[in-house]
């Protein structure tokens, strides 16, 4: 599986906008690219998911970059509920099983 | 509508004990996956069912771990003889089917090793 890079920690303060980045260089053709989060003492859940095109949902946006190599997760208002460990991951086609989890990136929100 | 479930959502045991962990999946989700949570450490992949097959149980750390699942629904993951590297949070997910883009998590199980 395709290798993910996060920051490891970001900070924003209530009600801005986060964005969140991951490079993913050997990115294939295949690869789609899957967020999840994982808020404290709870398992993680999907927040959105996509292959070439930007995507939106009721949760938050997903940038693409062109050329595939690196993507943004936008948080377009941030709110305390958002701290978390967020987890960018490729996953190859739609015909695979597990989850590669990295270390993620851990979002601090301040009020 | 209820969610994946886990069971218990704490345990202690004693070193070289046997502990059963519990799963149950959102129903009509033929797809279930288990996975663990060290302390510090990142999720890592344990073994997944589709049905009541394994077709993956690559992740699982030694011989003393096992799992099973029947009737396609409820799972559990068995881990003999625990040590104490052993402590972690379990975590169990599930989906539509395997290939389906969202799996859902439970809650987890907290094992802690004395």
């Amino acid at each position: 599986d395709a290798k993910t890079t996060q920051p490891n920690s970001m900070e924003s303060n209530e009600e801005e906008p986060v964005h969140l980045p991951c490079n993913h260089s050997t990115i294939s053709g295949t690869d789609y690219i899957h967020w999840y989060r994982q808020l404290p003492s709870q398992g993680p859940e999907y927040v959105i998911h996509g292959l070439t095109s930007n995507v939106n949902n009721r949760m938050a946006s997903l940038a693409i970059a062109e050329d595939r190599k690196s993507s943004t997760l936008i948080l377009h208002r941030a709110t305390l509920r958002d701290a978390a460990v967020y987890y960018c991951i490729l996953r190859r086609g739609l015909n695979t099983d597990k989850l590669i989890f990295g270390t993620g990136t851990r979002l601090q929100v301040f009020p | 509508g209820a969610g994946v479930s886990q069971s218990p959502s704490n345990k202690v045991t004693e070193k070289g004990k046997d502990v059963e962990l519990r799963c149950d999946p959102i129903s009509g989700h033929t797809a279930l996956y288990w996975y663990r949570q060290s302390l510090g450490q990142g999720l890592e992949f344990l073994i997944y069912f589709q049905g009541n097959s394994a077709p993956d149980k690559s992740g699982l750390p030694s011989d003393r771990f096992s799992a099973e699942r029947t009737g396609g629904s409820v799972s559990t993951l068995t881990i003999q003889r625990t040590q104490q590297e052993d402590s972690a949070v379990y975590l169990c997910a599930s989906s539509l089917g395997v290939g389906k883009e969202t799996q859902y998590f439970g809650p987890g199980t907290r094992l802690l090793v004395l």
